[in-house]
């Protein structure tokens, strides 16, 4: 079955610098990557994702990168605000109807003002 | 997305007794996922539901657990004899009956506390 790895377990930044998350999968059937954002008591939100049919993909100051040749996939930050501190999560599956998300284990991004 | 129900919240049960978790997925969502999180870790996987139909189990506990999705109401998570390991937060998903992308929406969780 699918296993994602996900690197670092905790990152801080300063207000302003650019963070990034990095991921790995194993199964080369996935085809979706999906990062979530959870805030500390709350719902992961989805917060951007790509499929693999694209390399890269951007919105405003978050963009993901998706490399299927070598499995891995990365969260990418830019002028990190405080209010980007919480848990990021990445997953990876099959997409469409065919089953569940597989997610790593996490990343604590803490931003210093 | 905020449309995902879950209830109750919070849920406190004794070891042995019952829980049931409730998920009301977004209206024409008709694919339900469930999730388990331990405190400081990531999301497992257990359960995918369409409507009357259990379609991957492949990461829920054989004994104790059970799970749901009528053709009218919630999907239920259902948990008999609950031991403290059982203790953590329960998410639901969902996506629409035609997604084809695999895009998934997250409830606000139940947070069982076992006793």
């Amino acid at each position: 079955g699918e296993n994602v790895e996900q690197h670092p377990s905790t990152l801080s930044v300063q207000e302003g610098d650019s963070a990034v998350i990095k991921c790995t999968y194993s199964d080369s059937a996935s085809n979706y990557f999906p990062w979530y954002k959870q805030e500390l008591g709350k719902r992961p939100q989805l917060i951007i994702d790509i499929r693999s049919n694209v390399g890269e993909k951007k919105d405003q100051r978050i963009a993901v990168t998706l490399n299927k040749t070598a499995k891995h996939f990365s969260l990418h930050i830019t002028e990190t605000q405080p209010e980007d501190s919480a848990v990021y999560f990445c997953a990876a599956g099959p997409g469409g109807s065919q089953g569940n998300l597989i997610f790593g284990k996490g990343t604590k991004l803490s931003v210093k003002p | 997305n905020a449309g995902v129900m879950q209830n109750p919240r919070h849920l406190v049960r004794r070891r042995g007794q019952e829980a049931r978790l409730r998920c009301s997925p977004v209206k024409g969502h008709s694919h339900v996922y469930w999730y388990r999180q331990l405190p400081e870790e990531g999301l497992k996987f257990m359960v995918y539901l369409q409507k009357e139909n259990i379609i991957d189990e492949s990461g829920m506990p054989k004994e104790r657990f059970s799970a749901e999705f009528p053709k009218e109401g919630p999907s239920i998570l259902r948990i008999q004899q609950v031991v403290r390991g059982d203790s953590a937060a329960y998410f639901c998903a969902s996506s629409p009956r035609d997604f084809t992308q695999g895009e998934q929406y997250f409830g606000p969780g139940t947070r069982l506390t076992v006793t």
